[in-house]
């Protein structure tokens, strides 16, 4: 059974920095990853899908990273904003997700 | 498309009482998921379905959750008897696979609170 664990759990930043999400997993034998994004109080808007024959997508701002064989991926905010303020998650193969990292970004 | 439509958005009830959550995929889509999320479990995938039928039940909690897709177009989540403990929101969300990849779309959510 797949496990995905999101690290930090919550994290908080000033208003145009970079930052780095994290997220693991059990499984090498990944077919894809899939980053979410959910506001408080809302369901969750997908972000990001790689597929395990990729290796990074980017999207705008985000830019997400796939590494099978340490079993990682990252997802890169640049120049963040306070409305990228939210809870971001992970999902392996579609259907097992992280606990999620809440991020907080200050004007 | 409207996207995948759940209802009720709210529900308050009381113990003992029977639940059923219901939920309208995305037209087309052949994946159907549910998934509860609390506070101290997050996001839990339940049970999921592949062309109206079950694959995997294995995260329902107990017996007194079952789940049915009588058709492409519609899903419910019933709990029979409802205790406090399964208050949380119950996610509906559904995917088709596509190039090898199933890109999930979520429904709002239902908020269950069993008093």
């Amino acid at each position: 059974k797949q496990e995905v664990t999101q690290i930090p759990a919550a994290l908080s930043v000033p208003e145009g920095e970079n930052l780095v999400l994290n997220c693991s997993f059990t499984d090498s034998a990944i077919y894809n990853l899939q980053w979410f994004r959910q506001d408080p109080g809302k369901g969750l808007t997908s972000l990001l899908l790689i597929q395990s024959s990729q290796r990074e997508q980017t999207s705008g701002r985000l830019n997400a990273s796939l590494d099978k064989s340490s079993g990682r991926s990252t997802l890169y905010i640049a120049a963040s904003q306070p409305g990228d303020s939210a809870t971001y998650l992970c999902a392996a193969n579609d259907m097992r997700f992280g606990a999620g990292t809440r991020l907080t970004v200050k004007p | 498309d409207a996207g995948v439509i759940q209802s009720p958005r709210h529900e308050v009830t009381e113990m003992g009482q029977e639940v059923t959550l219901r939920c309208k995929p995305i037209s087309g889509h052949d994946y159907l998921f549910w998934y509860r999320q609390t506070m101290m479990r997050g996001l839990e995938l339940l049970i999921y379905f592949n062309n109206n039928v079950p694959i995997d039940d294995s995260g329902m909690p107990e017996d007194r959750f079952s789940a049915k897709m009588p058709n492409a177009s519609f899903s419910t989540l019933k709990i029979q008897p409802s205790e406090p403990r399964d208050s949380a929101v119950y996610f509906c969300a559904s995917s088709l696979l596509e190039l090898g990849a199933n890109v999930l779309t979520f429904g709002a959510g239902s908020r269950l609170t069993v008093l």
